[in-house]
C-alpha cells in the first residue's frame, strides 16, 4: 500500500487566497483524520470523518476553514480566505479502530 | 479529562548508549498508548501500541516501550542508540474503547544521537 498520499507537498500563497489540501486515505480505512501541526501549539486535531461522515469539527479553527470527503478515498480541507497565521503543517491520517497513520502533510505558508 | 506529558524536551544519547524516551499519561479507563517517530520535514510515523497484554512491547526499528500501570508511565528505550535515531518522538494516549477523535498526543520530545 502507498500509505496515506497528500497533496500538494508545499503550498505558497498570499494572504486572502483560497487554499485547498488533498488526501487520498489508506484503502480500507474508515477513519479519516485532519491535523494541524506549528511550533506553538503542537500538534492540533482539526476534525475527523467516519465512514465519510464528519464527527467532529470542534478543532476548525474558524468558518474559514471547512472539509469535505465525498468518498472513502478522498477528502479536502479548504482554507478561504487564508491569513499569515494560517501558516502551518498540515497532515491526514486515516485508521481502521485502532492505529493512526499519517500522510507527509502539507507545509502551508501564507504570506 | 486525558493528557499526556513528555517531561524532556530534548534528550541527547551518544552512539551505542541506551536510550529512554519518557512519557506519563493520564485517562479516566484502561489506556490505548502508542509512540511516533517524525523525522525532519516527514510526517509521523507509527512505531509501537500497547493496547492489552504483555506489558513490554516491541516496535519497529529496534524500539520497545513498557507499559507501567502503577506509575502510568509508558516510557520508549532501545538498547543501543543510533545516530540515525535522531528525530522528534510523540506519545499519544486515548482511553481504551473511546473514541478514535480523542487520541491525545504530547509535545514531542527530540532525540540527538551523536557519534
Amino acid at each position: 500500500d502507498a500509505g496515506v498520499i497528500q497533496s500538494p507537498r508545499h503550498e505558497v500563497t498570499e494572504m486572502g487566497q483560497e487554499v485547498t489540501l488533498r488526501c487520498k486515505p489508506i484503502s480500507g480505512h474508515d477513519y479519516l483524520f485532519w491535523y494541524r501541526q506549528t511550533m506553538m501549539r503542537g500538534l492540533e486535531l482539526l476534525i475527523y470523518f467516519n465512514n465519510n461522515v464528519p464527527i467532529d469539527d470542534s478543532g476548525m479553527p474558524e468558518d474559514r476553514f471547512s472539509a469535505k470527503m465525498p468518498n472513502a478515498s478522498f477528502s479536502t480541507l479548504k482554507i478561504q480566505p487564508s491569513e499569515p497565521r494560517d501558516s502551518a503543517v498540515y497532515f491526514c491520517a486515516s485508521s481502521t479502530w485502532e492505529t493512526q497513520y499519517f500522510g507527509p502533510g502539507t507545509r502551508l505558508l501564507v504570506l | 479529562a486525558q493528557s499526556v506529558a513528555q517531561p524532556e524536551d530534548q534528550v541527547n544519547v551518544a552512539e551505542g548508549n541506551p536510550l529512554t524516551v519518557k512519557c506519563t499519561y493520564s485517562v479516566s479507563g484502561n489506556p490505548y498508548l502508542f509512540w511516533y517517530v517524525q523525522y525532519p520535514n516527514r510526517g509521523l510515523q507509527f512505531l509501537l501500541k500497547y493496547i492489552t497484554g504483555d506489558n513490554l512491547v516491541k516496535g519497529s526499528y529496534g524500539f520497545e516501550a513498557e507499559f507501567n500501570k502503577s506509575q502510568t508511565s509508558f516510557h520508549l528505550k532501545k538498547p543501543s542508540a543510533l545516530v540515525s535515531d535522531s528525530a522528534l518522538y510523540f506519545c499519544a494516549v486515548r482511553e481504551y474503547g473511546g473514541s478514535q477523535g480523542n487520541l491525545i498526543f504530547g509535545k514531542g520530545t527530540k532525540l540527538s544521537v551523536k557519534p
